[in-house]
């Protein structure tokens, strides 16, 4: 079955430091892979995608993440983060079927 | 203005009393998915329905019922709810099969004692 694995529990960084998040996933085939944001006491809302492509994906807020399929890595990266950039982040994956499956997330904290 | 709405938002209950939370969207999607969310575990989806009539199992189903007899609708039953069943819930709906965009509500916080 697939999985979806974030290794980084809890990032603490200052500002304009830059960010890579890990993600990585176990399935094998044609695969859909995002990333999503939760901000404190909000819902889900989506970073970027990778469906098929330019490996190297941008997303909003500065975002960007790289599809590296030997690796089976989607890490999340931003080359200056903002006090506002903290948050709790997901990566997530869905791959032939319709069921979408989410990380354990990543939470960022971003000191002044 | 195109949503996604649950409720309660909030809920304390005890073990063993049935409870209902509603998921209604207004966007004539045909995706519908309920997810919780735990620290340290993220979100893990319940269930999921692709259209009227039609659900599935997602990866966390054990204590939870589904309906979806209205496309508008999707209902997390919690039958003989118990303390570990306590967390936040998420419904979500898609147009499609990619949940691109997945629109979410704004979240149930259940507490089971």
């Amino acid at each position: 079955a697939q999985s979806v694995s974030q290794h980084n529990h809890h990032v603490i960084l200052s500002e304009a430091a830059s960010l890579e998040l890990g993600c990585n996933y176990s399935y094998g085939g044609t695969v859909n892979l995002f990333w999503y944001v939760q901000y404190p006491g909000q819902h889900l809302q989506l970073l970027l995608k990778y469906f098929s492509g330019d490996p190297l994906v941008k997303g909003i807020k500065g975002f960007e993440a790289e599809f590296i399929k030997s690796k089976f890595s989607f890490n999340l990266r931003k080359p200056s983060v903002q006090w506002s950039d903290t948050a709790e982040y997901f990566c997530a994956g869905r791959d032939g079927t319709d069921k979408l499956i989410f990380g354990t997330g990543t939470r960022l904290q971003v000191f002044p | 203005e195109a949503q996604v709405t649950q409720n309660p938002r909030y809920l304390i209950t005890v073990t063993g009393k049935k409870l209902t939370v509603t998921c209604s969207q207004n966007m004539n999607h045909e995706y519908m998915s309920w997810y919780r969310q735990d620290p340290g575990l993220g979100l893990r989806q319940i269930y999921y329905s692709m259209n009227v009539e039609v659900t599935d199992k997602g990866d966390v189903p054990e204590g939870y019922k589904v309906s979806r007899k209205e496309k508008r609708n999707f209902p997390l039953i919690l039958e003989s709810p118990s303390p570990n069943q306590t967390s936040l819930y998420f419904c979500a709906s898609s147009s499609n099969r990619d949940w691109q965009p997945q629109h979410f509500g704004d979240g149930t916080r259940l507490s089971i004692l």
